[in-house]
């Protein structure tokens, strides 16, 4: 069946732009993740859905990014006034429960310039 | 919060020979270590993946093993092919929102 899928698969942005990152998850599963691979800080969890709910958002970096599930499926993750320390791989990363095997995606590489 | 170490950082391996990646994690709170394989451009690959209340867990030529006490955990491959070569991460979590804590990765190359 279909994978996790993540679209833009690459987006280069100018710094203080805003972006939009999205993440379709494996049809049924409840919980979808965030996490982000740079070289300097590896893989890095951000956010946690159950359904569309995220109930700890204290592992986004800054106030500047902020990430939404509407319908229990589709996810945003959105930058705004990107800076050039955004630059990384953000990955999503879905599961059949909060307890259960997380399946990634191939991840949107993000350049700031 | 969880820690995760991961070692060796680069291993090269000939050919037919075994693999071993070894993890340690801090919390012992955490019941759930995944191995993901990641090849260049690609997200990460589930593996294999172990739970607290197991011991060992094996799938062909990769098993995991898992000591609770001593808080350490690692990957064999056995049989090594060049298909094998890829970067390794062992994570490590209690779940739900937890989400996971990745090591820093094993860059394992297959000598032909």
């Amino acid at each position: 069946g279909a994978g996790v899928s993540q679209s833009p698969s690459n987006k280069v942005t100018e710094k203080g732009k805003d972006v939009e990152l999205r993440c379709d998850p494996i049809s049924g599963h409840t919980a979808l993740y965030w996490y982000r691979q740079s070289l300097g800080q590896g893989l890095e969890f951000l956010i946690y859905f159950q359904g569309n709910s995220a109930p700890d958002k204290s592992g986004l970096p800054s106030d500047r990014f902020s990430a939404e599930r509407t319908g229990g499926s589709v996810s945003t993750l959105t930058i705004q006034r990107t800076q050039q320390e955004d630059s990384a791989v953000y990955l999503c990363a879905s599961s059949p429960g909060g307890y259960n095997e997380q399946f990634f995606g191939p991840g949107t590489r993000l350049t700031v310039l | 919060g969880e820690n995760v170490e991961q070692h060796p950082s680069t291993l090269s391996v000939q050919e037919g020979d075994s693999a071993v990646i070894k993890c340690t994690y801090s919390d012992s709170a955490s019941n759930y270590f995944p191995w993901y394989k990641q090849e260049l451009g690609k997200g990460p690959q589930l593996i294999i993946d172990i739970r607290s209340n197991v011991g060992e867990k094996k799938d062909q030529r990769i098993a995991v093993t898992l000591n609770k006490t001593a808080k350490h955990f690692s990957l064999h491959i056995t049989e090594t092919q060049p298909e094998d070569s890829a970067v390794y991460f062992c994570a490590a979590s209690k779940g739900g929102a937890d989400g996971l804590t990745f090591g820093k990765g094993t860059h394992l190359i297959i000598q032909p």
